[in-house]
């Protein structure tokens, strides 16, 4: 049962464009939401992240938008550039009442590719 | 300087095999994790430790055992190796502050081909 989906597996965009890349939860409980880049071969870079009391998170070229409502979460990265291609994954995390680590949930990821 | 490192980067063994993965990290984090990726790319979280003690266990077969002999390292181990073992290992940090939403930085994983 996936709790975090990413439903396109692939997404081409144009240099200088805008990439919207988005992500679906199913579960209520997930407060804190990441947003992580790979390239082949490396490990998953933590990009930008959201908890559920901000509706938008915005760092630099990279803003993230959370409706709770929806379950949805979309990344939005403006203007792409070409070394912005790479793997892209959603995360979810909740906060056990008593606090403590948890594990991440993550999507299965949607592949970016910036065409020049 | 390298933040969350693990050995080796390739591991290629035999069914039934006993092996061993290093992590390492230096950010001076109090939790580690280690997640596995799989044949269809999913990343799902294994193990996680904070200050050396077992937080989260999935259900992972016990063949496969975490050992942290500070809060530095947490290295896995796993006894007799199979096939579908096979996959990209990945260890995980985060600072462990209590509330538990926080970002984990993760290592360049390690690819392990069980043949």
């Amino acid at each position: 049962d996936q709790q975090v989906k990413q439903n396109s597996p692939s997404l081409s965009v144009q240099e200088g464009r805008i990439s919207i890349l988005n992500c679906d939860y199913t579960n209520s409980m997930f407060d804190y939401f990441l947003w992580y880049k790979k390239y082949p071969a490396e490990g998953p870079t933590f990009l930008i992240s959201i908890s559920s009391i901000k509706d938008k998170n915005e760092d630099g070229r990279f803003t993230v938008f959370l409706n709770k409502s929806a379950k949805h979460l979309s990344l939005h990265i403006v203007p792409s550039q070409p070394g912005d291609s790479a793997v892209y994954f959603c995360a979810a995390s909740a906060v056990y009442s008593g606090g403590g680590a948890d594990g991440l949930t993550f999507g299965k990821g949607t592949h970016l590719i910036i065409q020049p | 300087d390298t933040a969350v490192s693990q050995t080796p980067k390739y591991l290629v063994t035999q069914m039934g095999n006993d092996k061993s993965i290093k992590c390492e990290q230096n950010l001076g984090h109090d939790t580690m994790y280690w997640y596995k990726q799989d044949s269809k790319k999913f990343l799902k979280i294994m193990f996680s430790y904070n200050n050396k003690e077992l937080i989260i266990n999935e259900t992972v077969p016990n063949r496969f055992s975490p050992k942290s002999p500070d809060k530095a390292h947490l290295n896995l181990h796993i006894n007799s190796l199979e096939l579908g073992d096979s996959a990209v290992y990945f260890c995980a940090s985060s600072q462990g502050l209590a509330g538990g939403a926080e970002t984990q930085y993760f290592g360049p994983g390690t690819r392990l081909l069980v043949l």
